[in-house]
């Protein structure tokens, strides 16, 4: 079973800094996905990647396979980026395995 | 184009009874799931299907049953409600099984609570 650690836990920053939270896994991986939980409860699809780096308006995800690792950046953060980042990871019919998430408050 | 629907929201149960959360997705996926979240835990996969009349289980399924008799509902039955069934439960689809081209869509999620 793949170990998903995500870093930190907690993140409280001021409006417009550079966010970056951190995703470790234990098992080689076909794919990674980063999701944002806002505090309704609603989960959504932020990115999928198996190699490299996206990117999507202010944010930025990226992978290193062979380190087992992959960040996500938010430049220029605001409060409505404030939710809790969840990193998943796996590939195939028999789910992910993820990460307990990362909360992040964005302070004006 | 709803994407995935869950209902109910929230729903409050006795220990021992017995409840179908349903999930309904308007997508064509071929791959839907069900998860549970708790407090301090990662999202935990109870079962899946790849397809109609295809369902397996993930790593939490005692307790729960699902069927999939058409592609878009993948209900959830709770056969008899424990206080350890206390959860968040999450249904999510993906037009295929999270190949790397298939990004997962999550229901709102329902939010059970058993006395």
């Amino acid at each position: 079973k793949n170990e998903v650690e995500q870093s930190p836990q907690n993140l409280t920053a001021q409006e417009g800094e550079f966010i970056t939270i951190n995703c470790s896994y234990s098992v080689g991986i076909s794919a990674l996905h980063w999701l944002q939980q806002h505090p309704g409860g609603g989960i959504v699809s932020l990115f999928m990647l198996s190699s490299g780096k996206k990117k999507h308006g202010r944010l930025i995800a990226t992978i290193n396979i062979q380190e087992k690792h992959s960040s996500l950046h938010i430049t220029a953060s605001h409060p409505r980026d404030s939710a809790v980042y969840i990193c998943a990871v796996g590939g195939g019919a028999d789910g992910l395995t993820f990460g307990k998430g990362t909360h992040l408050i964005i302070q004006p | 184009n709803a994407g995935v629907t869950q209902t109910p929201k929230f729903q409050v149960l006795k220990t021992g009874q017995s409840m179908t959360l349903q999930c309904a997705q308007d997508m064509n996926h071929e791959y839907m799931s069900w998860y549970r979240q708790d407090p301090g835990m990662g999202l935990r996969l109870i079962h899946y299907s790849v397809g109609a009349g295809i369902t397996d289980q993930g790593e939490v399924p005692n307790g729960y049953n699902v069927s999939r008799s058409t592609t878009e509902d993948f209900p959830l039955r709770l056969l008899s409600a424990a206080p350890s069934q206390t959860s968040v439960y999450f249904c999510a689809s993906s037009y295929k099984p999270l190949s790397y081209n298939s990004p997962l869509h999550f229901g709102n999620g329902t939010r059970l609570t058993v006395t």
